[in-house]
């Protein structure tokens, strides 16, 4: 298993601004994921960020909105740039260890309010 | 591409009565499925899992089976207790390839006592 932790928890910004996810891995893992849970939703991946590669966006998300690090096997940032209100979710980093069998342990969540 | 279809909640139900989620899963290849579930105030947690046909997988009194005929992994338990209150969400990920999780739309159970 994997323990995994986000900062911060949650936060309220303003339109326009942007904020930056921190994702921390208490083991080294290749693969890192990013997902966001609007309102009563269920997860949608936003991208794949694996070390030393340029992070995979999933259809519908983009580098110059969501931004992502990875600098090492046990970190992450995701920034969520430029924010409207539609960007109002719980942002979620997870990490499939290796020898899991696709298995993904999450992190507690960031959960953004936009106003 | 890849989805999870589950059965539309919420669900209520009383205390020891008997649970069935269904989930159904439409995949190009052989994927792995999953069970997470997310407790009020609480993260996602892996419930349970299988990775490939008749499989079944089992935890806190949660069962599903792999059945590759008809493309299902229900969840099931026989006595639910309030405890069990929460979101679930079925999910697959392929085993080749990103190995990304795709998730079905979640269902609230809630248990009364």
């Amino acid at each position: 298993s994997a323990v995994i932790s986000q900062k911060p928890s949650r936060d309220i910004c303003q339109r326009g601004t942007s904020l930056t996810i921190q994702c921390q891995v208490d083991s080294q893992v290749t693969m890192m994921f990013w997902y966001r849970q609007q309102p009563g939703q269920s997860l949608t991946l936003i991208a794949t960020a694996n070390q030393g590669s340029e992070a995979t966006y999933e259809s519908g998300f983009v580098i110059d909105k969501f931004p992502i690090s990875r600098p090492n096997l046990t970190f992450s940032t995701l920034t969520v740039s430029n924010m409207s209100p539609e960007d109002s979710s719980i942002y979620l980093c997870s990490v499939a260890p290796w020898g899991t069998y696709n298995e993904q342990f999450f992190g507690p969540g960031t959960r953004l309010t936009v106003l | 591409g890849d989805s999870v279809t589950q059965m539309e909640g919420p669900v209520t139900l009383s205390e020891e009565a008997f649970l069935t989620i269904n989930c159904t899963y439409t995949a190009t290849g052989y994927p792995s499925l999953f069970w997470y579930v997310q407790y009020p105030g609480e993260g996602l947690q892996l419930l349970l899992k299988a990775t490939k046909a008749d499989d079944k997988g089992s935890n806190k009194g949660f069962e599903a089976t792999y059945r590759k005929e008809t493309t299902s992994f229900h969840l099931e338990k026989g006595s639910v207790q309030v405890s069990d209150s929460a979101v679930y969400f079925c999910a697959l990920s392929e085993v080749q390839g990103a190995q990304k999780l795709v998730f079905g739309q979640g269902t609230r159970l809630t248990i009364n006592p």
